[in-house]
């Protein structure tokens, strides 16, 4: 079980926009760390897609955009398109552990 | 840019000892942390630990027993060491270069699979 929580699967048409969240506590997110995203395209190695909670790295789509708030932060991804459909994965430090930490990913169908 | 590739056996033997070698290109290993991080077959990312230059690691709680990452700066090299493995072992091995956090390069990743 991850420490922090994703949802497994979400969907979206070509056009929405979608929201993928990540939980944690007051040890990891709620402690103030930083909040990562990337991406993982089927058969690739993870990609950076946002750092520091909402900051996108320099070629990242501005569809892109993470937020934080409490103990959990969202990636949300404007105009959906095809080429979207990967699997996502929240990431942060916890401070109970020691170490970084990683949500279990979520993966995005575009229908 | 920073470039990655890992390297090293793909079939290892229960019991025995994972080594894997990350050759780094476009930057020299004395400027970043470098990290391992595993997937394994259908899962999720799971961090192993980083390492800085001066030799100043961190290693995840759960592999810290049977875990080694090292540089070697004469080859512009970093490497893994995982002893004991077993099954649950069995992954796709990624190194990257660790700055804030986060991990902003990742190499392409080499699938070890621990069996008899």
């Amino acid at each position: 079980q991850s420490v922090l929580t994703q949802p497994p699967s979400l969907s979206g048409a070509p056009g929405q926009r979608v929201t993928i969240s990540c939980t944690g506590s007051s040890s990891n997110i709620g402690g103030n760390y930083d909040v990562h995203w990337y991406q993982q395209l089927p058969g690739t190695a993870p990609k950076l897609l946002i750092y520091n909670d909402n900051n996108r790295p320099s070629g990242v789509s501005d569809r892109f955009s993470g937020s934080k708030s409490g103990t959990s932060a969202s990636l949300a991804i404007a105009g959906l398109q095809a080429e979207d459909e990967a699997d996502y994965y929240c990431q942060s430090f916890d401070s109970s552990l020691g170490s970084s930490v990683f949500g279990g990913g979520t993966k995005l169908t575009v229908l | 840019q920073v470039q990655l590739q890992e390297s090293g056996p793909g079939l290892v033997r229960p019991s025995e000892t994972l080594s894997l070698t990350c050759n780094v290109s476009g930057a020299s290993v004395t400027g970043y942390y470098f990290s391992w991080i595993r997937q394994p077959p259908g899962k999720g990312l799971e961090w192993i630990g980083y390492v800085y230059h001066s030799g100043a690691t961190n290693y995840s709680p759960s592999l810290k027993s049977r875990v080694t990452i090292s540089v070697h700066k004469s080859k512009n090299q970093v490497s893994l060491q995982l002893t004991s493995v077993t099954a649950t072992d069995t992954a796709v091995y990624y190194c990257g270069t660790y700055r804030g956090g986060y991990f902003d390069y990742l190499g392409q990743g080499t699938l070890v699979t621990v069996s008899s």
